[in-house]
């Protein structure tokens, strides 16, 4: 098992230039969570999908974010444009169905940076 | 709503010292509790969790955590802390079928 896959591990880019990050759950996961780790505001939840359909997307900041599950073994957040204040930590999170009470795998987590 | 406030930002301890790092949640129905590692430029990994039964609850690496409904806490504790415990740990509660997590706390052990 290769765990939830996330890419890059490090992105940097200028502000107002299109992101998009990857994420690859583990296989059979049907819930799927972004979460961004700043200082100031420590983990946020985004979003997140059940079977490829978004559930709750209250926490994605504003609209310059955008995120989709295509499928089930594929899931992008994409901020257009990016500004400076976006720069943190994404992590995707996974979880198997029926497993509502037993915490999620993470990735390692992709590193923004928006000068 | 449901919420968790971990109560330090920062816990300095000597190593083979015991630790104990503080959180409480708010919550008005049945309740799961989670803490989480993070070690430096990692993802977070699963301690240890609380559903339902005994009150207390051991995780990985040797660390325990006591859920007191009374006093709405979820302590995390190791009896001896060793260098390689240094991390930020993140105390967690469901909210629904999303995980809400804390500030976290940063560990830093010491020789």
């Amino acid at each position: 098992d290769a765990g939830v896959i996330q890419s890059p591990r490090h992105e940097v880019t200028e502000m107002g230039q299109e992101v998009t990050l990857r994420c690859k759950p583990i296989s059979g996961h049907n819930s799927l969570f972004w979460y961004r780790q700043t200082m100031m505001r420590g983990l946020e939840l985004l979003i997140y999908f059940n079977n490829n359909v978004p559930i709750d997307d209250s926490g994605m900041p504003e609209d310059r974010f955008s995120a989709k599950m295509p499928n089930a073994s594929f899931s992008t957040l994409k901020i257009q444009p990016s500004e400076p204040r976006d720069s943190a930590v994404y992590f995707c999170a996974s979880r198997p169905p029926g497993a509502d009470r037993y915490g999620y795998t993470f990735g390692s987590g992709t590193r923004l940076t928006v000068v | 709503a449901q919420s968790v406030t971990q109560l330090d930002s920062q816990v300095p301890v000597f190593e083979e010292a015991p630790v104990e790092l503080r959180c409480n949640y708010s919550s008005s129905v049945s309740v799961y509790l989670f803490w989480y590692v993070q070690y430096p430029n990692q993802g977070l990994q699963l301690l240890l969790k609380y559903l339902s039964g005994s009150t207390l609850v051991k995780g990985i690496n040797g660390f325990e955590a006591e859920f007191n409904k009374s006093q709405t806490s979820f302590h995390l504790r190791k009896p001896s802390v060793h260098i390689s415990d240094t991390a930020e740990y993140f105390c967690a509660v469901l909210a629904g079928t999303a995980l809400i997590f804390g500030k976290g706390t940063t560990l830093s052990v010491s020789s």
